[in-house]
């Protein structure tokens, strides 16, 4: 059970706007930051957002993360066939003294 | 650029040992701490371990300690995760990883390719 908690699917259609959760569960999380990653099919996974809210180098606008109290979001708008991935949010544990990631959610372009 | 190229992955025997390295370059390798990452087939990413700039300072994961060590050379600006004592489990392919900033508490930013282990008789 991973102290960041993730839906492990989402969808929508081309030109939708859809959000993906990252809940965090322990103290020694919730108070850091979040960052977003896209991991296409066979590919290493690829920073998409920072700080919460920070684009990543050459990342589309159409990509935005956001974090209120113990959770985070990472919104994607006008949605493409090219968007479908895996998405994985990851924090730095305190008591871990390393980071941690969510579960992953499975985004599915219909 | 950041450039991060895994190598030394392949099949080894439950006990068998394998070693792992990481080419960096486009930046400067011993100002960062730097991270071994992995991911089991069909499963999300697991921190591995960690080593501070200087090597001064190593982090693991309770699921390799003991097992693992990770080490560096900044002079040819490359990682390295030696492993030990392989069990099933730690099938996975293991990717090295530059944190975004030079924060000792920094999330990955950068990824190399990544590199199968495969733990299987």
């Amino acid at each position: 059970q991973s102290v960041l908690t993730q839906p492990p699917s989402a969808s929508g259609t081309p030109g939708q706007r859809v959000t993906i959760s990252c809940s965090g569960s322990s103290s020694s999380v919730v108070s850091n930051t979040i960052n977003w990653y896209q991991q296409l099919p066979g590919t290493a996974p690829k920073l998409l957002i920072s700080s919460n809210n920070q684009r990543s180098s050459g990342v589309p606008d159409r990509f935005s993360g956001s974090k209120s109290g113990t959770s985070a979001s990472l919104a994607i708008s006008g949605l493409q066939s090219e968007d479908e991935a895996d998405y994985y949010c990851a924090a730095w544990d305190d008591s871990l003294n390393g980071p941690v990631f969510g579960g992953g959610t499975k985004l599915t372009v219909l | 650029q950041v450039h991060l190229v895994d190598s030394g992955g392949g099949l080894v025997k439950p006990g068998g040992s394998l070693r792992l390295s990481c080419a960096a370059s486009g930046f400067t390798f011993s100002d960062y701490y730097m991270t071994w990452i992995r991911q089991a087939p069909g499963k999300g990413l697991e921190w591995v371990s960690d080593i501070s700039g200087s090597s001064r300072y190593t982090n693991y994961a309770d699921s390799v300690k003991g097992r693992f060590t990770i080490s560096r050379d900044n002079a040819k600006n490359s990682l390295y995760l030696q492993m030990e004592s392989l069990r099933a489990d730690d099938t996975a392919v293991y990717y090295c990883a530059r944190p975004v900033t030079r924060d000792g508490d920094s999330l990955p930013g950068y990824w190399g390719q990544g590199s199968l282990v495969t733990v299987s008789s």
